[in-house]
């Protein structure tokens, strides 16, 4: 099983600073990789998809690079509703195969 | 606009089952595998399994093999995720989310508002 690990755990910024989160696999996924937001008590939300195409609707302040095992998630200036958790997640799809990060949450400091 | 919305909240005893619905909207049913996600209290997200809504056919992760059941309902667009045999650890929130693009398993994209198992004596 491919195991994606997040860093860091927990990220404090403040408003108008740039944001890097990291997401590591432990085996290639190729461009097989999404970033999703998650605020408090709500469901996730697609933000990214194949490493670094944005979903419908997300700001282009958020972008996603990376291929293979290294990859990035970067919120070029914060604004105060982009405080949340981030997971990141694989795929592979013969047969289906998901797995998340641990997340990272992203704090005001 | 494409909308799941869930079951309400649920609380089961140990060795129970429960089954949990996700009626969808805005779209063709039948086009979008639907996948199912948990998330323990405190936790990460972890993939269940998924559903092809035209054919029925269906893929679980094989930590939940033999104890879940995902099925649906094309006469009212609906799916289900079925659990049996809970323990404590199951508490969870289950959320249904409709694969981004139609005819493959790729990224989930909406999502349900999610349904709290409480497992419980």
């Amino acid at each position: 099983e491919i195991v994606l690990t997040q860093s860091p755990a927990t990220l404090s910024l403040s408003p108008g600073e740039r944001a890097s989160l990291s997401c590591r696999a432990s085996q290639t996924v190729g461009d097989n990789l999404a970033w999703y937001q998650q605020k408090p008590g709500q469901a996730p939300r697609l933000l990214i998809h194949d490493a670094s195409i944005r979903a419908t609707g997300i700001p282009a302040r958020f972008s996603g690079s990376g291929s293979g095992t290294d990859f990035t998630l970067t919120i070029s200036s914060l604004e105060p509703g982009d405080f949340a958790v981030y997971h990141c997640q694989q795929r592979s799809d013969r047969p289906p195969v998901y797995t998340f990060g641990q997340g990272t949450k992203l704090e005001i400091k | 606009q494409v909308y799941l919305v869930q079951s309400g909240a649920e609380v089961a005893k140990p060795g129970a089952s429960v089954k949990v619905s996700c009626k969808t909207s805005g779209y063709i049913f039948t086009t979008n595998y639907m996948h199912w996600v948990r998330q323990a209290p405190g936790q990460g997200l972890e993939w269940m399994g998924c559903l092809n809504p035209k054919s029925g056919d269906t893929h679980y992760a094989q930590n939940f093999q033999g104890r879940v059941t995902m099925t649906r309902d094309t006469s009212s667009n609906t799916a289900f995720m079925e659990l049996t045999r809970l323990k404590s650890d199951d508490t969870a929130v289950y959320y249904c989310g409709r694969s981004l693009y139609s005819g493959s398993y790729n990224w989930f994209d909406p999502w349900g508002q999610g349904t709290l198992v409480t497992v419980s004596s």
